[in-house]
């Protein structure tokens, strides 16, 4: 059965440093996500990605982020300069109807 | 905006128990409602939808009713197992089509002992 994968599974970093979190969607999608989920809080909607554009982002999703599908299988989140808070576990979906989400990658800023 | 409440956990049970996770949900419209279930160390799986009033989605033996005059989305079990033990989230959209977002509830821990 396809899945969604993402790389790395775990990231540590120094606060202000850039971190690009991978995923590979399923081949056929055309519906690309990140969510992300800081310990213990809610799974919150941060982009959605068609077409290659962003068709939305939430407030968190602010000038620091930014996504890209740099070829036809991945789908990347960038974090410019990390801060303490952006510590979570991010989470890659894609979908035609149903999204099905990766195992996600745990960002851990130092 | 589009909101969802989820029974605060953590659940411990029995095997073979009943289960039930309530849901509620505030939304302009008609949204389509979800359970995600994760299982340790993995990503979020769909577990059950429903897309409008009155359906009722079903999986694994969970059922779950989209009751339209409540704003609920109640997650049911009649006999659960160890294996059912996860993190299980109620969510929802604005539509199933294309391209939409999910609002996620808190997730309710359950934890099923032999």
């Amino acid at each position: 059965e396809p899945e969604v994968t993402q790389t790395p599974s775990h990231q540590v970093t120094q606060m202000g440093q850039e971190v690009i979190l991978r995923c590979v969607p399923i081949s056929n999608h055309l519906y690309f996500y990140w969510y992300r989920q800081i310990l213990g809080q809610k799974v919150e909607f941060l982009v959605s990605f068609y077409n290659n554009e962003i068709s939305e982002k939430s407030e968190i999703f602010d000038d620091q982020f930014s996504v890209e599908r740099p070829d036809g299988s991945n789908f990347t989140l960038k974090i410019r300069s990390t801060k303490l808070e952006d510590s979570a576990m991010y989470f890659c979906a894609s979908s035609e109807e149903v999204q099905y989400f990766g195992p996600g990658t745990r960002l851990t800023v130092l | 905006g589009d909101s969802v409440t989820q029974m605060e956990g953590p659940v411990t049970l029995s095997e073979e128990a009943f289960l039930t996770i309530n849901c509620t949900y505030t939304a302009t419209g008609y949204p389509s409602l979800f359970w995600y279930v994760q299982y340790p160390g993995e990503g979020l799986q769909l577990l059950l939808k429903a897309t409008k009033a009155d359906d009722k989605g079903s999986n694994k033996g969970f059922e779950a009713t989209y009751r339209k005059e409540t704003t609920s989305f109640h997650l049911e079990k009649g006999s659960v197992q160890v294996s059912d033990s996860a993190v299980y989230f109620c969510a929802l959209s604005e539509g199933l089509l294309g391209d939409y977002k999910l609002s996620f509830g808190a997730g309710t821990t359950v934890t099923v002992r032999a």
